[in-house]
């Protein structure tokens, strides 16, 4: 089946600096929606993007909606502690209904 | 507006016993309602998904089932847990207008 390819896997940085994520795929996708997860929790919508070459805050993300359709970016800036959790990638494939995940990537921001 | 409620939050079950899980959802008509399984610290693994009521798609064999008596209410189940069934359980919705999809707060399940 489809999968998306999301890295890194984890990031260790530290508070203040700028985080910079990806989701690709060999496959074209027609939206794309970046969550958030705390531990204990369900994931939080954080951004929708649902054109090629769409670029979207939120406060201090920031996404981009791949050129040739394969791939998305999420960028945080200027990171706090509470910017700490599991951030996941998905993407609604083209000609389906379904909702694919990335494999999630783990921040740890350190004071 | 538009709310999801899960719940148990957290639930401890002796191997075989029964599960059921229950999510609702509050502000909108006809969603698509789904289940899925986190394994700690992995990905979201899609359990079923229905479009309507009385209608559940499967995506993997397991040893569980999803019902959906009302339109906006969506169950979880199983006739005898196993160890394996433990995991964190996310129920979900989407309207359909557009596409996103929205998890309620998840059910942590232990089997022992």
């Amino acid at each position: 089946g489809q999968q998306l390819n999301q890295s890194p896997q984890s990031m260790f940085i530290q508070e203040g600096e700028d985080v910079s994520m990806n989701c690709t795929s060999s496959s074209i996708f027609n939206t794309w929606l970046w969550y958030k997860q705390d531990p204990g929790e369900g994931p939080v919508l954080l951004i929708a993007l649902y054109k090629a070459g769409e670029l979207t805050s939120n406060g201090r993300l920031t996404a981009q909606f791949g050129i040739t359709r394969k791939d998305s970016f999420l960028n945080i800036s200027a990171s706090i502690p509470s910017d700490v959790g599991i951030y996941f990638c998905a993407g609604y494939y083209q000609n389906t209904d379904k909702l694919i995940f990335g494999t999630g990537t783990r921040l740890q921001v350190f004071p | 507006s538009q709310t999801i409620h899960q719940w148990p939050a957290t639930l401890v079950q002796p191997v075989g016993s029964p599960l059921s899980l229950e999510c609702t959802v509050e502000g909108t008509s006809n969603p698509n309602l789904y289940w899925y399984r986190q394994a700690a610290g992995r990905g979201l693994q899609l359990l079923f998904y229905s479009v309507g009521i009385g209608q559940i798609s499967s995506e993997v064999p397991q040893n569980l089932s999803a019902s959906r008596p009302q339109d906006r209410q969506f169950i979880l189940s199983s006739k005898k847990l196993l160890l394996s069934d433990s995991g964190f359980y996310l129920c979900a919705y989407e309207t359909g207008v557009v596409e996103k999809l929205f998890f309620g707060s998840g059910t942590q399940l232990s089997v022992l």
